[in-house]
Formats: C-alpha cells, structure tokens, sequence
C-alpha cells in the first residue's frame, strides 16, 4: 500500500512560473524525500529532509515539513521546460529496521513553453 | 557509468515462465533496494539487502518471488510461474549505510520492464 499521496495528481504551468505540490502521509517517519521520474528515464532523488527538519532548499527547490499535519510540500521556483516530469514523495519509516520507501502516486507537472 | 545498471531492460515472457532480473549496484554501496512500478503508480518496495543478508520483505513478495544477494554485490530478482499481473518495471536502487538506521538517498536504475502475455 502506498502512504503518500501527492496532490495535485497532475499540474500544468508556464515556464518561469513556480511549481507547489504537496504530499500527505499517515504514519511517523524518519524522514522523507522527494524524487523525480522523468518519461523514460529512472527516478532520481531530489531532496531528503529529516523528522525533525521543517524546511529544506537545493538550488530552485524548497521542501517543507510539518509533521503535526504528516504534510509536505514540494515548491520548484522559476520552472523550466526540463523541469516536465512526475515528481514522487517517498517516506522512510522510524524505527524497526525497515529501509524500504514507501511512495506516493506522484504529481505529474508539465511545464509548457 | 558507475551508476545502477539493470539487465535486461525489457523482458518478455508467456504466463508461466520463469524470469530472473539482475542489478549491479553502485560500487561501495552495501544496501540494494528492490522495488515493482506499474503504470500511473509510485514504485512499491518489495525487499531490501544489507550486504548479503535480506533484511525486509514486503507482504508483496509473494512465495513466487525470490531475490538473493550471494555476495553482497549484484542481485537477482526470481519471479517463478509468472502471471498477467506481474507486469511491471521492476527497479532496483542502492544506498550506502552507515551503521544502523533507516532512509537514505537510493540510487536508482533504469528498471526491467517485464511484460507477461
């Protein structure tokens, strides 16, 4: 089963404009992190921020995280056309062991010229 | 390229075959991750190694599937009798670990897209 879900399920804007999407999850985590999933090609990570993290930025990403809520959101700033892909928030679970992701159904934002 | 490489790329295969995936991770990492994608999904983790130890599997990992590690570097998905609806991208990914603890950036491959007629 999946424990996060993204929203919105897909997302279009012009290039230059920014880009939120958010993600919800229901159980305590030990971190959680966004990857992107572009057509054809695998997925690669973007930004991990940890349980006791609220805020997190690389480059024109900034990722928040309000566990009271278990919500996050990912902003991309300035898009740009290679920005187009699916984006996935993935948690990892606290405690336990475990060290499996658990995804979202992912956001699929097209960035249009 | 140093990266997470997958073979084949693509399989298919009638109902009922055996397929076996391999993934070669990256060099120094000691966890390897397997994980099933189907179409408009986010992957779903199946199992994961730790060097040659398989230490979680999910309830998804059915007793027709089986993975090994032997010697803690490259790894094989088995996927015994398959069936229609085990046609998926099954990924693999990697992540260095240091000591315990759970979460790390994974590396991931390009995936095997297996198609079951």
């Amino acid at each position: 089963s999946q424990q996060g879900e993204e929203d919105p399920q897909a997302l279009s804007i012009q290039e230059g404009e920014n880009a939120t999407m958010n993600c919800s999850y229901k159980t305590s985590i030990n971190n959680l992190q966004w990857y992107r999933q572009n057509s054809g090609r695998g997925l690669v990570h973007l930004i991990l921020i940890r349980s006791n993290e609220r805020e997190k930025h690389s480059g024109r990403l900034r990722v928040t995280l309000d566990t009271s809520k278990k919500s996050s959101s990912l902003l991309i700033t300035a898009s740009r056309a290679a920005d187009t892909a699916s984006y996935f928030c993935a948690t990892a679970l606290s405690g336990g062991g475990a060290d499996g992701l658990t995804f979202g159904k992912g956001t699929h934002l097209i960035i249009q010229p | 390229d140093t990266g997470v490489s997958q073979n084949p790329r693509h399989k298919i295969t009638k109902r009922g075959q055996n397929v076996t995936f391999r993934c070669d991770p990256i060099s120094e990492h000691n966890r390897l991750y397997w994980y099933r994608q189907t179409l408009g999904q986010g992957p779903e983790f199946l199992t994961y190694f730790q060097n040659e130890a398989q230490l979680e599997k999910s309830r998804l990992l059915s007793d027709r599937f089986s993975a090994e590690r032997p010697k803690g570097s490259f790894s094989t998905l088995e996927i015994q009798r398959t069936e229609q609806g085990d046609s998926a991208m099954y990924l693999c990914a990697s992540s260095l670990a240091l000591g315990g603890g759970a979460g790390r950036e994974q590396f991931f491959g390009p995936g095997t897209r297996l198609t079951v007629l």
